[in-house]
């Protein structure tokens, strides 16, 4: 079957303006996880969900972060009012019931 | 707190030499430990990863790596670099989640493997 999918895959916004981005996990998979990649951080953790449930935000940097799940299935990042500093690649992964966790492309955010 | 410590942001071989790809963690509870290779615009593959049972894991490509409790590491090697092996490594840890499960991935920095023809 297919994999992870996240669109887009590439976003340009300007500074302030708010922007969601989506993960598609593997049809199954129950556990989906956010991470966020950066020059500066590294992998950072975002969140993770298990079903439609958030567990753990411990990993969101803001409240302009949020994150929601529907159906158990697609994923929705929004950032409100982004800022330079949330430029970065945003990763997605599903797994099976916390198990391996599989990573979509990415989506590049590009704040100006 | 987990972490983990990839020694050499650059690493840069021979095609046909060892690689060798250090990381050491830092873990309160057995961890489980993975290593995954993304190359340039892509996402993370999984190598190979650590749960329980033998230490010595092998994964894909020729790669494998060795869990060492005393040392607190999980290094990855291959015994012969090929072109196709450059991209950039990542070793990670996760916390045992409920019944086994695995949590959230606490990523070392990455280390970017070169290979010379």
């Amino acid at each position: 079957g297919a994999g992870v999918s996240q669109s887009p895959s590439n976003k340009v916004t300007e500074k302030g303006k708010d922007v969601e981005l989506r993960c598609d996990p593997i049809s199954g998979h129950t556990a989906l996880y956010w991470y966020r990649q950066s020059l500066g951080q590294g992998l950072e953790f975002l969140i993770y969900f298990q079903g439609n449930s958030a567990p753990d935000k411990s990993g969101l940097p803001s409240d302009r972060f949020s994150a929601e799940r529907t159906g158990g299935s697609v994923s929705t990042l929004t950032i409100q009012r982004t800022q330079q500093e949330d430029s970065a690649v945003y990763l997605c992964a599903s797994s099976l019931r916390g198990d391996t966790q599989y990573f979509g492309p990415g989506t590049r955010l590009t704040v100006l | 707190a987990q972490s983990v410590t990839q020694l050499g942001s650059h690493v840069s071989v021979s095609e046909g030499a060892l690689v060798l790809l250090r990381c050491n963690y830092s873990s309160s509870v057995p961890p489980y430990l993975f290593w995954y290779v993304q190359y340039p615009n892509q996402g993370l593959q999984l190598l190979l990863k650590y749960t329980t049972g033998a230490t010595l894991v092998k994964g894909i490509n020729g790669f494998e790596a060795e869990f060492k409790k005393s040392e607190t590491s999980f290094h990855l090697t291959k015994p012969s670099a090929h072109m196709s092996d450059a991209a950039e490594y990542f070793c990670a840890v996760s916390e045992r989640g409920y019944g086994g499960s695995q949590g959230n991935l606490i990523f070392g920095k990455g280390t970017k493997l070169s290979v010379k023809p």
